[in-house]
């Protein structure tokens, strides 16, 4: 059971090149989110899904897109990069429905460092 | 909206000392999930505990320790005989009861360094 992975964990780019953060999981969890995270700053919510087919944004979603064409997968894209976007990005996922519990809670992958220079 | 306010941004404390994070939330929710997340050097984040808004029962988990009070909005994180291995970034987060969705509110973070 791999959880949430997160690639690629280190990326540099340079202002104004688009990527791509990959998150999968393998738990068929409902809700998936991406969070960005800054010095001082705590985490922040990025954009999130709740189902295939469904995203929505979260407190910082400028400069940023999202996707959800399956259950298990969730990019993140940087469409023209800047130097604000430096940060370290962390996917997380969990059960949609249901209090959460032991068995149901949210997890993180590992994140992922970007530079943008 | 949420928010949740970790005063504390760095504390140090010597080996074997007791150590406590203070961490205060913002809710209209009624139900409502408080977590705590350790954030070691290696950068990942490590759940520590969930709390539900409905459950004020206190949690002893070997060295570490939560008090959540509603009355005072408090979700505290005591670390006993605190250890080297113990320095860490540590976050206090909000997640709203409603189903469908699980966003957290995070804290600002604690930093914690225990001096050998």
């Amino acid at each position: 059971n791999a959880g949430v992975t997160q690639t690629p964990k280190f990326q540099v780019l340079k202002t104004g090149q688009s990527m791509t953060l990959q998150c999968a999981q393998d738990m068929n969890h409902e809700y998936m989110s991406w969070y960005r995270q800054d010095p001082g700053m705590g985490l922040r919510l990025i954009h999130y899904s709740v189902g295939a087919g469904i995203t929505d944004q979260g407190e910082v979603p400028n400069g940023y897109n999202v996707s959800r064409s399956t259950t298990e997968d969730f990019p993140l894209r940087l469409l023209s990069a800047a130097p604000s976007q430096t940060s370290v990005y962390f996917c997380a996922s969990s059960y949609r429905t249901g209090r959460l519990h032991s068995g149901n809670t949210i997890y993180f992958g590992e994140g992922s460092w970007l530079t943008v220079v | 909206a949420q928010k949740v306010t970790q005063a504390q941004t760095e504390i140090s404390v010597v080996e074997k000392e007791d150590v406590t994070l203070d961490c205060v939330y913002e809710t209209r929710d009624t139900t409502y999930y408080l977590f705590w997340y350790k954030q070691p050097p290696s950068g990942e984040l490590v759940f520590l505990i969930r709390r539900n808004s409905f459950d004020e029962q206190n949690e002893i988990s070997g060295r570490y320790s939560w008090n959540f009070q509603k009355s005072t909005s408090s979700f505290n994180f005591t670390i006993t005989a605190s250890q080297v291995v113990d320095s860490a970034v540590y976050f206090c987060a909000l997640s709203e009861g409603r189903t469908g969705r699980r966003a957290l509110t995070f804290g600002s973070g604690t930093r914690l360094q225990v001096q050998p």
